[in-house]
C-alpha cells in the first residue's frame, strides 16, 4: 500500500539529547514536509524540502535538522538546542506541480521530553 | 508574511449545518485547501478551491472568494463522527501549505 510511514509512534527523550524522528513515502512524491503541532494548536511548518539533497527552513526551524540524501527518505533530528521539543511531529508528503495542492500526512510522532 | 484566522471553535447538533469560515492574508496565493484531523490522528484532506465559487463533495462544501481573502467549509447533515478539528490551509508560491489554528467542531445528539 502506498503511504507515509513515521516511526517510532511514541519517543520519551531526556533533555540534552538529539532524537531522530524517521519518515519514509512511497508515493514517489517529490516535495516532503515536517510540521509540529502543540496540543489544541494548529500545524507549523519547521523543514521541507522540494527535491532530493535540497531543503529550506520554515517558520520554527531553530533546534531541528533535516537531511533529503534519497527521495522517498527525510529524517528529522530534535537537537538538545530546541528548548520545549515536547509535542506531536507530523510529516508529510506531495506532489509537485498541478496536483501539488494536496498534502499526505504521515500518522504523526509523539515526542515528550522527560 | 502569512496568517490564517478561523473560530477556535463551533457547536451543532446532529443534522444541522455547520458554516467554519477562515480569512487569510498571504503572497503568491494559489488556493485553499481544507483538512479534518480527529484527536490524535493525522489530517485528511478535504478540499481544494483555487477559482472563487462553491465546490461540492458529498455533505461536504468548500467556498472561496479571492477578493475577499475569504473562504468557508460547510458541512450539512451533521454526524457524530464529524466531530474533529478542521483547518483551512494557504496553498502558495513555493509547494508550502500553511495552516490556520483550527477549529473545533463538536457536534451533539
Amino acid at each position: 500500500d502506498g503511504g507515509i510511514t513515521q516511526s517510532p509512534k511514541y519517543l520519551f527523550r531526556k533533555e540534552g539529547q538529539n532524537v531522530t524522528l524517521s519518515c519514509e513515502q512511497n508515493l514517489n512524491h517529490d516535495a516532503m514536509y515536517w510540521y509540529r503541532q502543540d496540543p489544541g494548536q494548529g500545524l507549523r511548518l519547521i523543514y521541507y524540502s522540494q527535491i532530493v539533497n535540497d531543503f529550506q527552513k520554515g517558520d520554527i526551524a531553530e533546534g531541528y535538522s533535516v537531511s533529503r540524501e534519497k527521495k522517498e527518505s527525510f529524517p528529522l533530528t530534535v537537537t538538545s538546542a530546541q528548548k520545549n521539543p515536547t509535542a506531536f511531529y507530523l510529516c508529510a508528503s506531495s506532489a509537485t506541480g498541478a496536483s501539488g495542492n494536496t498534502i499526505y500526512f504521515g500518522e504523526g510522532s509523539w515526542l515528550t521530553v522527560v | 508574511g502569512q496568517s490564517l484566522e478561523q473560530p477556535s471553535e463551533v457547536t451543532a447538533v446532529e443534522g444541522a449545518i455547520v458554516q467554519i469560515n477562515c480569512t487569510y492574508q498571504t503572497s503568491g496565493f494559489y488556493g485553499l485547501s481544507w483538512y479534518q484531523q480527529h484527536d490524535g490522528g493525522a489530517p485528511t484532506f478535504l478540499s481544494y478551491n483555487a477559482l472563487d465559487g462553491l465546490e461540492e463533495t458529498g455533505r461536504f462544501s468548500s467556498f472561496l472568494s479571492r477578493s475577499d481573502s475569504y473562504g468557508y467549509l460547510l458541512l450539512q447533515e451533521l454526524q457524530m463522527k464529524d466531530s474533529a478539528s478542521y483547518f483551512c490551509a494557504v496553498y502558495n508560491a513555493g509547494n508550502m501549505l500553511t495552516f490556520g489554528g483550527g477549529t473545533r467542531l463538536m457536534v451533539k445528539p
